[in-house]
């Protein structure tokens, strides 16, 4: 089941303009959510995550519980953000090893992506 | 650290055959994964490995299999590839920072699959 929707496929802004990339999830526990960012011919990584509250090459993310979103925000955009965004909700599980020990992990379930364009 | 390294950058595969992906990493983490790139769809988790000696299925997991070979090492099978599975395959691993488990997951470079 989808526990991320990242309602924007393509977003296309001006230089210095604001940018918003919206994420809204869905999850029964208290969520732990990211944003991973990849540039072209780069790999994925990590952007920022809500519980450091930190701005990140002047992004920034809040989550409301209120409204079940965390949308990424940079007010002055720039030429360098275009890249493909990804917002990410932890989900947590529990695997069994093969000499029966259980332990408890996380995967990551992914929205769909947005791509951004910054156009000069 | 090379990080998460994998192998075959790219592959080009007819219906019917077989081969497997590789994925090592050199920084000690217990977890290791496996997606698949689409265009609309975003990453999806294929397998998953919380430790050496399990594996568990993702949210997509027909048609591969997986071996968690040693710590460092993960990998993706195909037995007999499909049209359906030309995609881009990332492998991630993540890990614990002294006593704490950090969710951060460093990715691969990708192998991007064409099955014809």
């Amino acid at each position: 089941a989808q526990r991320v929707t990242q309602p924007e496929k393509l977003l296309s802004v001006f230089k210095g303009a604001p940018v918003e990339l919206k994420c809204n999830y869905s999850y029964s526990g208290s969520p732990e959510l990211f944003w991973y960012v990849q540039y072209s011919r780069q790999r994925l990584q990590l952007l920022l995550r809500h519980i450091s509250r930190e701005s990140i090459k002047g992004f920034t993310a809040d989550l409301n519980k209120g409204e079940t979103s965390f949308h990424l925000k940079k007010p002055f955009a720039q030429e360098e953000d275009s890249a493909m965004y990804y917002c990410a909700l932890i989900l947590g599980f529990t695997s069994r090893a093969r000499e029966g020990k259980e332990s408890n992990d996380y995967k990551l379930s992914f929205g769909a992506g947005t791509t951004v364009t910054v156009r000069a | 650290n090379a990080g998460v390294t994998q192998t075959p950058k790219f592959q080009v595969l007819k219906t019917g055959q077989s081969m497997t992906l590789q994925c090592a990493q050199d920084m000690n983490h217990n977890s290791m994964y496996w997606y698949r790139q689409d265009p609309g769809m975003g990453l999806r988790l294929i397998y998953y490995s919380a430790s050496e000696g399990t594996t568990d299925k993702g949210e997509v997991p027909n048609g591969y299999n997986v071996s968690r070979l040693n710590k460092r090492e993960f990998s993706l099978r195909l037995e007999s590839a499909a049209p359906s599975q030309t995609s881009v395959y990332f492998c991630a691993s993540s890990g614990q920072m002294g006593q704490e488990k950090t969710y951060e997951q460093y990715f691969g470079p990708g192998t991007r699959l064409t099955v014809t």
